[in-house]
Parts: C-alpha cells; sequence; structure tokens
C-alpha cells in the first residue's frame, strides 16, 4: 500500500539551532517528491520537487535531499517566521499519472 | 488570475443540508485536484479531473460528494446531505500541465457540519 510517513509530529526549536525533519515513504513508482509549507489557515505553499535519489534542492535556511526511501527537510538557523507545518507529499505512478499521497506533517514551532 | 481562489472560505451547515464550494484554478491550469484536510492531519485526495474530464473520483468518500468542471475551468465540489463527519477544510489545487507535480493550493474552505 502506497503511503507518506512524516517525523517528527512536531518539532520545537530553539532560534539558531538547526534540525531535520524526515518523510519516508513507500510506493510504487516514485515520479516526484514534494514539499509544502502551510501556516494555518491557508493552503500548503509550494516548497521543493526531488525527482531522483541523490537530489538535492535549497532554498534560504531550507535544504530537501532524497533517498531510494525518504526523504529531509534540513532547516539550518531557523528563524520565528519558519513556523509552520511541513508537509511531504509524493507523485506516484497510476492509470491516471497524478495520485498524490501527503504525509501527516511536522508542525514546527521556532522560539525566539 | 493571480493564484488559485476558493468561496465560500467559510461553510456553516445543518446536517442534512447540500453545499457547494466553488474553486477557481489558475489560468490556463489544466488539472485540477480535489482534497479534505482534516484537523491536524494531511490532505488527503478526493478527486482529478483533466481538463473536464474526470479522470478520477477514487478518494470520495461516498456517493453524497459529487464534483465537476464543466467547461475545464471553474470546479464545483457538492456535498449531498452533509453529515458531521464531513466538517473539514477542503482543499483545491490545480498544475500547468497533465503529469505536473508541482500543484497550487487555493486557502480552502472551511466547511463545518453542526
Amino acid at each position: 500500500e502506497d503511503q507518506v510517513t512524516q517525523s517528527p509530529e512536531a518539532l520545537r526549536l530553539q532560534e539558531g539551532e538547526s534540525s531535520s525533519l524526515n518523510c519516508s515513504y513507500t510506493v510504487s513508482g516514485l515520479r516526484g517528491l514534494f514539499w509544502y509549507r502551510q501556516d494555518p489557515g491557508k493552503g500548503p505553499e509550494f516548497l521543493f520537487t526531488l525527482y531522483s535519489a541523490g537530489e538535492e534542492k535549497e532554498k534560504e535556511r531550507l535544504k530537501a535531499t532524497l533517498t531510494k526511501k525518504e526523504s529531509f527537510l534540513h532547516i539550518t538557523a531557523p528563524k520565528p517566521e519558519d513556523s509552520a507545518t511541513y508537509l511531504c507529499a509524493v507523485q506516484a505512478v497510476s492509470e491516471t499519472g497524478n495520485q498524490f499521497y501527503f504525509g501527516t506533517g511536522t508542525s514546527l514551532t521556532v522560539i525566539p | 488570475g493571480a493564484g488559485v481562489s476558493q468561496s465560500p472560505r467559510y461553510k456553516v451547515a445543518k446536517r442534512g443540508q447540500d453545499v457547494a464550494l466553488r474553486c477557481d484554478p489558475i489560468s490556463g491550469h489544466v488539472s485540477l485536484f480535489w482534497y479534505q484536510q482534516a484537523l491536524g492531519q494531511g490532505p488527503e485526495f478526493l478527486t482529478y479531473f483533466q481538463n473536464e474530464a474526470q479522470l478520477d473520483k477514487s478518494g470520495l468518500p461516498s456517493d453524497r460528494f459529487f464534483a465537476e468542471r464543466p467547461e475545464g475551468s471553474v470546479s464545483t465540489l457538492k456535498i449531498q446531505r452533509t453529515q458531521q463527519e464531513d466538517s473539514a477544510v477542503y482543499l483545491c489545487a490545480s498544475t500547468l500541465t497533465v503529469g505536473a507535480g508541482t500543484q497550487y493550493f487555493g486557502p480552502g474552505t472551511r466547511l463545518l457540519v453542526l
């Protein structure tokens, strides 16, 4: 069964304290792995797409990496404005070519 | 438009009422998705359109849920005879091309069924 698991469920960091969020997946045919940020009361906002093992993407304090079984979102020297829920999603091979599975997210709180 | 818009943003319905939720995708986007997001959970897939064709409705939880996109742009998700378990945020997303993975989400419609 295709599924996506994120850990930890919640993470509290001091400002400047770097850490990593994990997304492990089991899908029959990965087309892409996506990271989104979701603020309270808003829709998810696209951050990164990763397509193959070994790929890395960076944006400001965030860096996403991908292996054959999991992805990490590394947050370097986080700031309070990085507080949000981070969602991982995978796009799997399907008859329609567009089957997406989301994890339950990691709620990040960065304390000043 | 500049982004995906959804209306209404909030909807309170009495159990048994019918509701209609609207999604305006980014202009020119071919694919449109509907998701249901319960509190503290990730979005769960409901249905997918490619232009006006509904190619996948495997995530619709019951036959009370119906979605359409008659002209390949605006989409409506209709829920008949609402139940309390239908309370959730309903998210709409669009992608530029078929098979494109980057989805652009609207702000969602928060539905509360009393």
